[in-house]
């Protein structure tokens, strides 16, 4: 299995708070990227990033910011969560930006 | 319209039987395709690329039909943990990638 990490695994929080999810990586892969996922809607992508300091918006980047000034670490922040945002957030990470890509165990977050 | 569209099921079928699953995608552009397969509350696991050939794994055969726009997933002699949903994946490259919503297998005894 790809050494991904996520942390936290589940999150419980209230609307109009910040909150802010890891991504971690043992592999030295230059692509990272945060998903989220909901029933019938399959995986979308959020942002991604092609290197340190490098990000870009992915198909449902609004409430959403990213940072990544680790090549491990790729970070996802909710502004001030809202109830649309409850998802099961997924980080992947892939060698180059056509390899395959390789999905953490998920962090599962609730906006009440 | 999603960009890729899959039959969410679910599919119910015996051990042994061969299913098939198909998934078509809007964007004639895409270029890279995939099956991955998600068990219940775990992440995404590849199982297999899509090449314009057709290409085999084992039990697993994926055939992608450019002209139609989608791509199929053949499940031979299934076994039980076979069960869990595939989703299908096309884009032109990982920062445009569409997942569909995935179609969920059971395979009973």
């Amino acid at each position: 299995d790809a050494g991904i990490t996520q942390s936290p695994r589940h999150k419980v929080t209230e609307t109009g708070t910040p909150v802010t999810l890891r991504c971690h990586q043992t592999e030295n892969h230059r692509y990272m990227y945060w998903y989220r996922q909901d029933p019938g809607h399959g995986l979308r992508l959020i942002h991604y990033s092609y290197g340190v300091k490098d990000t870009d918006k992915g198909e449902v980047s609004d409430g959403y910011s990213v940072s990544r000034s680790k090549t491990e670490d790729f970070l996802l922040t909710l502004e001030s969560a809202t109830s649309s945002q409850t998802s099961v957030y997924f980080c992947a990470i892939s060698p180059g930006g056509r390899d395959t890509q390789y999905f953490g165990p998920g962090t599962r977050l609730t906006v009440l | 319209r999603k960009e890729v569209e899959q039959d969410p099921g679910p599919f119910n079928v015996p051990e042994g039987a061969t299913v098939a699953f198909n998934c078509t995608y809007s964007n004639s552009a895409s270029q890279s395709f995939f099956w991955y397969r998600q068990d219940c509350r775990k992440e995404p696991k590849l199982l297999m690329s899509v090449y314009s050939s057709g290409n085999e794994d084992g039990r697993f055969t994926a055939q992608l039909n450019r002209a139609s726009q989608y791509i199929s997933l053949l499940i031979r002699d299934s076994k039980l943990s076979d069960s869990a949903t595939y989703l299908c994946v096309g884009g032109r490259n990982n920062n445009d990638m569409r997942f569909g919503a995935g179609t969920r297998l059971t395979v009973k005894p």
